[in-house]
């Protein structure tokens, strides 16, 4: 089983509908979580950073974290076509210099 | 805003030779990261760098790999001989103590 699990898609959905992108994890030791936006060719943009279960609100951006059920989302409200990326999960044990793990990024599209 | 600055940004290289590529990281970071993503591929952790000495590094991470700090500024990602295989995009990453890792735009390396 894969440590992080994430579906490549891609996604296509039109202007101004919100948007559901989802990881699970199987190593419960994870405790830090992150969505990043990656561009063609870009480096990942951080998004959002969470550390507890719950939701995190940034803007158009809230961050969900289930730790009990291994499962963490990102929605995307009133998307604009600008938002078309690819979206990246990751997370990691513990602060300090521990790595990230990577999932495998979700593809999307925001149709105008 | 502080950013990662990486270069080249793009090197073509031939088989076996060596390869330098650089990377200034956020400057009050202590924690610098290279990251690599094969087209197409997920993110991939390579290397943890923290008080001038490697932290972790991945199987990824060979003899043919080497990390440096020559100065107070710089951080240089180091491959000897270089593959086919190691043809990426390699990603330069600066943490801050609360754990928000920011990435570089990367350097493409292409070996012929």
């Amino acid at each position: 089983q894969k440590e992080v699990e994430q579906d490549p898609g891609p996604l296509s959905v039109p202007e101004g509908a919100i948007v559901s992108l989802n990881c699970t994890y199987s190593n419960s030791a994870f405790q830090y979580f992150m969505w990043y936006r990656q561009y063609s060719r870009k480096g990942p943009e951080l998004l959002m950073y969470t550390y507890s279960s719950g939701n995190k609100e940034d803007g158009r951006f809230t961050a969900q974290v289930d730790k009990s059920s291994k499962y963490i989302s990102l929605f995307i409200r009133d998307s604009q076509p600008s938002d078309s990326a690819t979206y990246l999960c990751a997370m990691t044990r513990i602060q300090g210099a521990q790595k990230l793990v990577f999932g495998q990024g979700t593809r999307l599209t925001i149709n105008p | 805003e502080p950013e990662v600055t990486q270069t080249p940004s793009h090197q073509v290289t031939q088989m076996g030779q060596e390869v330098i590529l650089r990377c200034v990281p956020i400057s009050n970071h202590l924690y610098f990261y290279w990251y690599r993503q094969i087209l197409g591929q997920k993110v991939e952790f390579l290397v943890s760098f923290y008080n001038n000495e490697i932290s972790e590094k991945s199987e990824i991470f060979d003899d043919q790999f080497s990390v440096e700090r020559p100065d107070g500024s710089n951080f240089t990602l180091k491959i000897r001989s270089t593959k086919l295989e190691d043809s990426a995009m390699y990603f330069c990453a600066s943490r801050t103590d609360t754990g928000e890792l920011f990435f570089g735009e990367g350097s493409r390396l292409t070996v012929l």
